[in-house]
């Protein structure tokens, strides 16, 4: 069965500084790996997604993440933080093999980042 | 054009009561899911739509809960009868059939507590 992991449930950092959040998956296939992020109040928002293809995939507000295969990894990276970026992230994996209409994601437990001035 | 609605926003309930939450997707988007976060848990799929037919409904857990989507627009999602354990965030997100790949829009949620 898939299963992610996301390292820490907390994560703090200043402002400008390096964005790190962690996420492992266990999976028999490599899936389709996802982040998510939940602003205060809002919906889970689609940050970036890998499916095929370049393993570093790049997505909204300067995030990155990069699919390692070896390491059954897909963290979350951001050169520089801004106290827009507090935020809970999510991420997340699909079955390839499903249907291609069927979007059952497994979610990890999620990290919330804190940015401080 | 509108995002994901859903309401209540947030109902508190006491234990053996029902509760009927409401979930409008985008329109025009066949896929509509409900998903629930447990506090303290990861989100978990609970079943999915296509149109107004059940394509995965493995995620419910039990049968107090009963979901519907006539017409195959908004759909509900009812609890009947609550207990503790039901509390929660449950989201709903939707999508177009066949266009990309996880590309779900998720409402805000509706967070229930159940006293």
């Amino acid at each position: 069965a898939q299963s992610v992991t996301q390292l820490g449930s907390h994560v703090s950092v200043s402002e400008g500084a390096l964005v790190l959040l962690r996420c492992n998956y266990s999976s028999s296939v490599p899936p389709y790996l996802f982040w998510y992020v939940q602003y205060p109040n809002q919906g889970l928002q689609l940050l970036l997604k890998y499916t095929t293809g370049a393993t570093l995939v790049k997505g909204i507000n300067g995030f990155e993440a990069e699919f390692k295969k070896s390491e059954t990894s897909f963290h979350l990276t951001k050169p520089s933080a801004h106290m827009s970026d507090a935020a809970e992230y999510f991420c997340a994996v699909s079955d390839p093999g499903r249907a291609g209409n069927n979007r059952k994601l497994i979610w990890g437990l999620g990290t919330s980042l804190a940015v401080n001035p | 054009e509108a995002g994901v609605t859903q309401f209540p926003s947030h109902s508190v309930i006491e234990k053996g009561q029902t509760v009927t939450l409401r979930c409008d997707p985008i329109s025009g988007h066949d896929n509509l899911y409900w998903y629930r976060r447990v506090m303290g848990k990861e989100i978990k799929f609970l079943l999915h739509f296509v149109k107004e037919s059940k394509q995965d409904e493995s995620g419910m857990p039990n049968n107090r809960f009963l979901a519907e989507r006539t017409g195959g627009t908004y759909s509900t999602l009812k609890v009947q009868p609550a207990e503790l354990e039901d509390s929660g965030v449950y989201f709903c997100a939707s999508s177009r059939r066949g266009r990309g790949i996880g590309e779900l829009f998720f409402g805000e949620g509706s967070r229930l507590t159940v006293l």
